[in-house]
């Protein structure tokens, strides 16, 4: 089954402390991993993808194939990283053409 | 950068009755769009992707009766949720992408929350 999995539905951490939002996906092939953001009152944006290996606002995630996962990592935390994070995946029985979302975190980065 | 609006943001509607939910592309065009819905705490589940001028392409368990897609422009989107009941009630997100776009580069609307009484 095509499936993403987020954890934790909230993390709490404080300001300049180290987050770590767990993604876990089952997918047979080689799917695409994606990290979306939704900030209060905006739309969901793209975040990062696996493909691109690049840093976004501190952000980082690297795939690991062999646990299936794909966690979305930055060393210190700042108040504007607050945000609901939802990971997600597209892959080959879909053309690449779908997204498949886990069910997000909400990040609260306090002061 | 690139703009998706839906109407209404929030509706409320009785048993029985249908809703329409437009989304509009306003600064491209949007030949692919894509429908979801999302229960409260839970993922974004899609629903239906549209090619502007064709059938929309339903994903399995979604009702096409029920979710009518209609996609007859190049900005233009329409969710029609026909004979709606309360467990119809939830989020529903729509987003477009241009040609040569990847899925992953969709651009999202705000979405309409829906309440069936």
């Amino acid at each position: 089954a095509q499936r993403v999995t987020q954890p934790e539905k909230l993390l709490s951490v404080f300001k300049g402390a180290p987050v770590e939002l767990k993604c876990n996906y089952s997918y047979s092939g080689s799917p695409e991993l994606f990290w979306y953001v939704q900030y209060s009152r905006q739309r969901l944006q793209l975040l990062l993808r696996h493909i691109s290996r690049e840093s976004i606002k501190g952000f980082t995630a690297d795939l690991n194939k062999g646990e299936t996962s794909f966690h979305l990592k930055k060393p210190f935390a700042q108040e504007e990283d607050s945000a609901m994070y939802y990971c997600a995946l597209s892959g080959p029985s879909g053309g690449y053409n779908k997204l498949i979302f886990g069910a997000g975190t909400r990040l609260a980065v306090h002061p | 950068g690139a703009v998706v609006s839906q109407h209404p943001s929030r509706v409320i509607c009785k048993s029985g009755t249908s809703v329409k939910i437009e989304c509009r592309s306003l600064d491209f065009q949007a030949t692919t769009m894509f429908w979801y819905r999302q229960f409260p705490k839970q993922s974004l589940m899609l629903m239906a992707t549209s090619n502007e001028g064709s059938k929309a392409t339903y994903e399995q368990g979604v009702e096409k009766d029920k979710f009518l897609i209609n996609h007859a422009s190049l900005t233009l989107s329409t969710l029609t949720v026909t004979s709606a009941h309360p467990e119809d009630s939830s989020f529903y997100i729509c987003s477009g992408i241009t040609p040569g776009q990847r899925s992953y580069e969709q651009y999202f609307g705000p979405g309409t929350r829906l309440t069936v009484t």
